[in-house]
């Protein structure tokens, strides 16, 4: 059984900081995307990563894939009170979507 | 464009009875899934289906049933509901099976059981 952990699971910060949110696997996946969901919404996707030590950029998200594709990065810099909610990573561990696994999350606060 | 569109937003059930969270997207795609998602737990994927006729099973399949007659619609059925159900529930597809594609999330359905 494959596990996806991610941390920090809480996070409040003041605008103008900079956070880093990690996502660590047990295993080697074959893609992974970021995802972000505000309160009474679905999540969506900001990215995904499928090559291992790619680096994406979205404004001022950066969004990191390790080389041995078992861990993966998101990095905010600046954060503004828009980019408060609900981060999620999630990893897909074989061809079909239907072995895709979400991490728990990290819920992000970011206070004007 | 509507996207995913999930009915009802909001129910509460009581324990042992029998309901339908309705579920439908307008993009034509192939693969569609229903997660459930609870507090500290992440989503978790309940069944998922690859196209009209073809359905199986997820993460925690236990208590929901679905089908898949036609290609926009994916109902997911609660036979006896229990305490254990209640959650929030994303409808979500994606053009293709294959993972690394984009996946697109409805807005939720909340259920309480009482």
């Amino acid at each position: 059984t494959q596990l996806l952990e991610q941390s920090p699971q809480f996070l409040s910060i003041q605008e103008g900081e900079n956070l880093t949110v990690y996502c660590n696997s047990s295993s080697v996946f074959s893609s992974l995307q970021w995802y972000r969901q505000e309160p009474g919404e679905g999540p969506v996707l900001l990215v995904t990563v499928v090559t291992g030590g790619e680096v994406k950029k979205l404004k001022r998200l950066t969004f990191q894939f390790g080389d041995a594709r078992k861990d993966s990065s998101l990095h905010i810099t600046a954060a503004q009170p828009g980019d408060t909610g609900l981060y999620l990573c999630a990893a897909s561990y074989g061809g079909s979507q239907g072995n895709l696994i979400f991490g728990k999350g990290t819920k992000l606060s970011v206070k004007p | 464009n509507a996207g995913v569109t999930q009915t009802p937003k909001f129910q509460v059930l009581k324990t042992g009875q029998s309901m339908t969270l309705q579920c439908a997207q307008d993009m034509n795609h192939e693969y569609m899934s229903w997660y459930r998602q609870d507090p500290g737990m992440g989503l978790r994927l309940i069944h998922y289906s690859v196209g009209a006729g073809i359905t199986d099973q997820g993460e925690v399949p236990n208590g929901y049933n679905v089908s898949r007659s036609t290609t926009e619609d994916f109902p997911l059925r609660l036979l006896s509901a229990a305490p254990s159900q209640t959650s929030v529930y994303f409808c979500a597809s994606s053009y293709s099976r294959l993972s690394g594609n984009t996946i697109y999330f409805g807005e939720g359905s909340w259920l309480t059981v009482v």
